[in-house]
């Protein structure tokens, strides 16, 4: 079966210590992996995606096909980053799978 | 480009009623794509529409949900006779091409309540 697993529904942090987001999928074909975050009142947005391996606002994600794993990672959170994150796994076809979400609190 | 628009954002029926979700994709996007996140749980795709043609609906409720996307005007996915399950948000995402080779935008939402 094709899933995404978040298993945090929030994650809090202090300013300036390192976050790392979760997520773990289940497919056996070559995934296609994504993350998308929504900030407070605004539309789900394009974090990034594995196959592009770049670093959005200090954000990286490396695709582990070993460990079925696509966590998120930024070495030191702001305040700014508090927001919904989201996992999505894309099976080869238009249709994304997400995860439950990751609620994240980057306290001051 | 205003992004994809959706309208209403909250919309609020009784048990019974009907409901109409609107989706307008961003410009110079001709796929359409809805999801719906029922609480606590993440975005699961509905329904793919092109233009008039509806693609892929193999993950909407087999009675009363229904989605178009006529040649002119908004995608529209429309729920007959509610029943409070159908509390959800209902997101709408667009694309230029088929999604599987481009990114799909999404829109703010529709958060619809059943009473």
């Amino acid at each position: 079966a094709q899933r995404v697993t978040q298993p945090e529904k929030l994650l809090s942090v202090f300013k300036g210590a390192p976050v790392e987001l979760k997520c773990n999928y289940s497919y056996s074909g070559s995934p296609e992996l994504f993350w998308y975050v929504q900030y407070s009142r605004q539309r789900l947005q394009l974090l990034l995606r594995h196959i592009s391996r770049e670093s959005i606002k200090g954000f990286t994600a490396d695709l582990n096909k070993g460990e079925t794993s696509f966590h998120l990672k930024k070495p030191f959170a702001q305040e700014e980053d508090s927001a919904m994150y989201y996992c999505a796994l894309r099976p080869g076809t238009y249709k994304y799978i997400f995860g439950t979400g990751t609620r994240l609190k980057v306290l001051a | 480009n205003a992004g994809v628009m959706q309208n209403p954002r909250h919309l609020v029926r009784r048990r019974g009623q009907e409901a109409r979700l609107r989706c307008s994709p961003m410009k110079g996007h001709s796929h359409v794509y809805w999801y719906r996140q029922l609480p606590e749980e993440g975005l699961k795709f509905m329904v793919y529409l092109q233009k008039e043609n509806i693609i892929d609906e193999s993950g909407m409720p087999k009675e009363r949900f229904s989605a178009e996307f006529p040649k002119e005007g908004p995608s529209i996915l429309r729920i007959q006779q509610v029943v409070r399950g159908d509390s959800a948000a209902y997101f709408c995402a667009s694309s230029p091409v088929q999604g599987n080779t481009d990114t799909q935008y999404f829109g703010p939402g529709t958060r619809l309540t059943v009473l």
